[in-house]
């Protein structure tokens, strides 16, 4: 079925560097997508979002990074530090329309392991 | 202010009792969505709740799970006679508007419910 996955389960680097965590999608009806980062024993916290008429967004450290044509997602942190250790998951939005709209299909999660 | 709120934080039960889980979200917000998160996994959508319209539950995985919504505030989400498998953090979230709009949807800390 179609669904929203992960390329890599986990990412170390080093304070300081930047990271770039991805993200492929396969339901070209999706048309959001959302970035969450999850702390240990927290609920998701929202980092960015994009819609599908944008292929870029920026914002605090961070960027979103949009390839309709190989339906890809990457968030892109710069200047990693240890707070940002943490699972992130991409989330698609489907437009359906109707109650759909509620609906978060999220990936599998990436772990992000930050090292000072 | 003050996010999303559930109760309780930890619940353990023995196979075959029922359990209720609360969800206080933010004040204001007429959507509410219910999520779960398996051990490792990415969140699986199960509810949602937008203002007074029947809800979506779709991603409901039995006819053990229901969930309720009074006076489009507080929600409960029950599940009877708990099996091993529904062990997970469960994940409440409520967003300003729901159905129709691409918004932020905010977490609370989630419901770790572990089934004996």
């Amino acid at each position: 079925g179609e669904s929203v996955g992960l390329h890599l389960p986990t990412l170390s680097v080093q304070e300081g560097d930047n990271s770039i965590i991805n993200c492929a999608y396969s339901n070209s009806a999706s048309d959001y997508f959302i970035w969450y980062k999850q702390e240990s024993g927290k609920g998701p916290q929202f980092i960015i979002d994009i819609r599908s008429n944008m292929d870029k967004r920026q914002g605090q450290r961070v960027t979103v990074l949009l390839n309709k044509t190989v339906k890809h997602l990457s968030l892109q942190i710069a200047a990693t530090q240890p707070g940002d250790s943490a699972v992130y998951f991409c989330a698609e939005n489907k437009g359906a329309g109707g109650t759909s709209y509620g609906k978060l299909t999220f990936g599998q999660g990436t772990i992000l392991t930050v090292h000072p | 202010g003050a996010g999303v709120s559930q109760s309780p934080s930890n619940k353990v039960t023995e196979k075959g009792k029922d359990v209720e889980l609360r969800c206080d979200p933010i004040s204001g917000h007429t959507a509410l969505y219910w999520y779960r998160q398996s051990l490792g996994q990415g969140l699986e959508f199960l509810i949602y709740f937008q203002g007074n319209s029947a809800p979506d539950k779709s991603g409901l995985p039995s006819d053990r799970f229901s969930a309720e919504r009074t006076g489009g505030s507080v929600s409960t989400l029950t599940i009877q006679r708990t099996q091993q498998e529904d062990s997970a953090v469960y994940l409440c979230a409520s967003s300003l508007m729901g159905a129709g709009f691409r918004e932020t949807q905010y977490f609370g800390p989630g419901t770790r419910l572990l089934v004996l």
